[in-house]
C-alpha cells in the first residue's frame, strides 16, 4: 500500500515565476491538505481539499491556489514567487481522522 | 486559531536515557497527533491520541484533553531517535481537519 507521494522532490525557481507541486494521497483517502514549513518552524496550514473543492484555507495570499482531481490527487500552484516562498511544502492525506504526510517538496526561490 | 506550545525546545541526551516531551494547547481539540520529522523532512506518524494513553515499543503518549496537554515519553533512547518531534492538533467546528503545529522539540541523542 503506497503512502502519500509528492513530486518533484526538489525545485529551484526564480522570483516572479510560477510553480506547480503535485500530491497523490494514500490509498482510500479522500481529503488532501497542504502545509508550508519554513526552516526551524512547524508546518503552517495552506488549504484543504475535499470532493474537489477547497474546504478550508489558512492565512496565505491568493497567489497560492490548488486543485483536487476526481482521483483525489492534488496540485498546489504558487504564482509570482517571492524569496519568502522558499520552504518545504508538505502534502497530507486523510479519511476523516489521522493525517499522513508525504516526503515533501523543497522549493528554493532565487 | 489554536496555540500549540511544546517544551523543551531542545533536548540533548545520552543513549539509554529516558525523556518526556510536553505539548500544551489553548483550546478544546478534536484530534491530537505526535510526529517525528527525520533529517530529510519526512513527518512520521507516532501517535494519534485525542485522549488517553497509548504505547508503541519504547514510545508512549498520554493526552489529558480536559487539562489541554499531551506528553510523549521516550524510554531507553537511541541515536536513531534524534530529530524534531512535533505535536499537532485539530480544532472543532469551522477548523475541523486543519492541523495546528507547535514549534517542535529538537532531540539529539549521543552514543
Amino acid at each position: 500500500d503506497a503512502g502519500v507521494t509528492q513530486s518533484p522532490t526538489h525545485l529551484i525557481k526564480t522570483r516572479g515565476q510560477q510553480v506547480t507541486l503535485r500530491c497523490s494521497p494514500k490509498s482510500g483517502h479522500d481529503t488532501v491538505s497542504w502545509y508550508q514549513q519554513a526552516l526551524g518552524q512547524g508546518p503552517q496550514f495552506i488549504f484543504q481539499y475535499y470532493e474537489e473543492e477547497e474546504r478550508q484555507r489558512g492565512n496565505f495570499p491568493d497567489r497560492f491556489s490548488g486543485h483536487q482531481f476526481p482521483n483525489y490527487s492534488s496540485e498546489l500552484n504558487v504564482n509570482a514567487l517571492l524569496l519568502g516562498d522558499s520552504a518545504l511544502y508538505l502534502c497530507a492525506s486523510s479519511l476523516a481522522g489521522e493525517q499522513y504526510f508525504g516526503p515533501g517538496t523543497r522549493l528554493t526561490v532565487t | 486559531g489554536i496555540q500549540v506550545e511544546q517544551s523543551p525546545p531542545d533536548l540533548i541526551l545520552q543513549e539509554g536515557a529516558n525523556s518526556t516531551l510536553r505539548c500544551n494547547f489553548s483550546d478544546s481539540v478534536n484530534n491530537l497527533q505526535w510526529f517525528h520529522q527525520n533529517p530529510w523532512g519526512q513527518l512520521i506518524n507516532l501517535f494519534y491520541i485525542p485522549s488517553g494513553t497509548k504505547q508503541n515499543g519504547r514510545l508512549s503518549a498520554t493526552t489529558v484533553a480536559t487539562e489541554r496537554y499531551s506528553l510523549l515519553y521516550i524510554s531507553s533512547s537511541q541515536t536513531t531517535d534524534s530529530g524534531v518531534y512535533f505535536c499537532a492538533v485539530t480544532g472543532r467546528g469551522s477548523t475541523l481537519g486543519r492541523l495546528y503545529f507547535g514549534r517542535g522539540t529538537q532531540l539529539t541523542v549521543w552514543p
